[in-house]
């Protein structure tokens, strides 16, 4: 079975302060898919990020990165500078590699509040 | 724009009273998937669709119903609602051979 588990149920920082999410994952599988999803106050979700379980490459986008680690299975994200519309519920999400039914299995997220 | 929509957006019903919601894509996706977000439980599948008239049970299928007659909409079916259905529900798609799947913009449910 899968599992994702973001233990920091809420984070609250001062705008600028640097702030990561921790995801840790487990799986079988030995392909598979990790995301981070962010869902802002009005509701929707907006993808951030995909991660190949075989391209352990660290990304940079602006102010967002993720380390991704297979060692430790995890997938941590970092927003620098944080600002106030950075607030919103972060999920990191494990897509697996199942015959055709391809769910992702959700972590519980981690809501950042930011404040001025 | 590519999208992903659902309809409603918000819904408020009573126990038992049949209700239907709505899922379209406009990206030609084969797959489709129906989710619901509770808190403290992230998101879990409800249904899944490969392509048109071929559905499967995901994680939490009981008390919901789906169909898919045609490529861009997938609507969940509550025959007869109860308030532990009471939840923030999401569509998303994805294409064959992408793994990223887009999400709607979700459809709070309310039963009374």
């Amino acid at each position: 079975a899968q599992k994702v588990t973001q233990a920091q149920t809420e984070i609250s920082v001062v705008e600028k302060e640097d702030v990561t999410l921790d995801c840790v994952y487990e799986t079988r599988d030995t392909t598979y898919y990790l995301f981070w999803y962010k869902q802002p106050p009005s509701g929707e979700l907006v993808f951030l990020i995909r991660r190949n379980s075989f391209d352990e490459q660290n990304e940079i986008s602006g102010r967002y990165s993720w380390n991704f680690q297979k060692s430790t299975s995890s997938f941590n994200f970092t927003i620098t500078a944080s600002q106030v519309v950075d607030s919103a519920v972060y999920f990191c999400a494990l897509g697996g590699m199942d015959t055709g039914r391809r769910a992702l299995t959700f972590g519980s997220g981690t809501r950042l509040q930011v404040q001025p | 724009e590519a999208q992903v929509t659902q309809n409603p957006r918000y819904l408020i019903t009573v126990t038992g009273k049949k209700l239907t919601v709505t899922c379209s894509q406009n990206m030609n996706h084969e797959y489709m998937s129906w989710y619901r977000q509770d808190p403290g439980l992230g998101l879990r599948q409800i249904y899944y669709s490969m392509n048109v008239e071929v559905t499967d049970k995901g994680d939490v299928p009981e008390g919901y119903k789906v169909s898919r007659k045609e490529k861009r909409n997938f609507p969940l079916i509550l025959e007869s609602p109860s308030p532990n259905q009471t939840s923030l529900y999401f569509c998303a798609s994805r294409g064959r051979n992408q793994e990223t799947q887009y999400f709607g913009p979700g459809t709070r449910l309310l039963v009374l």
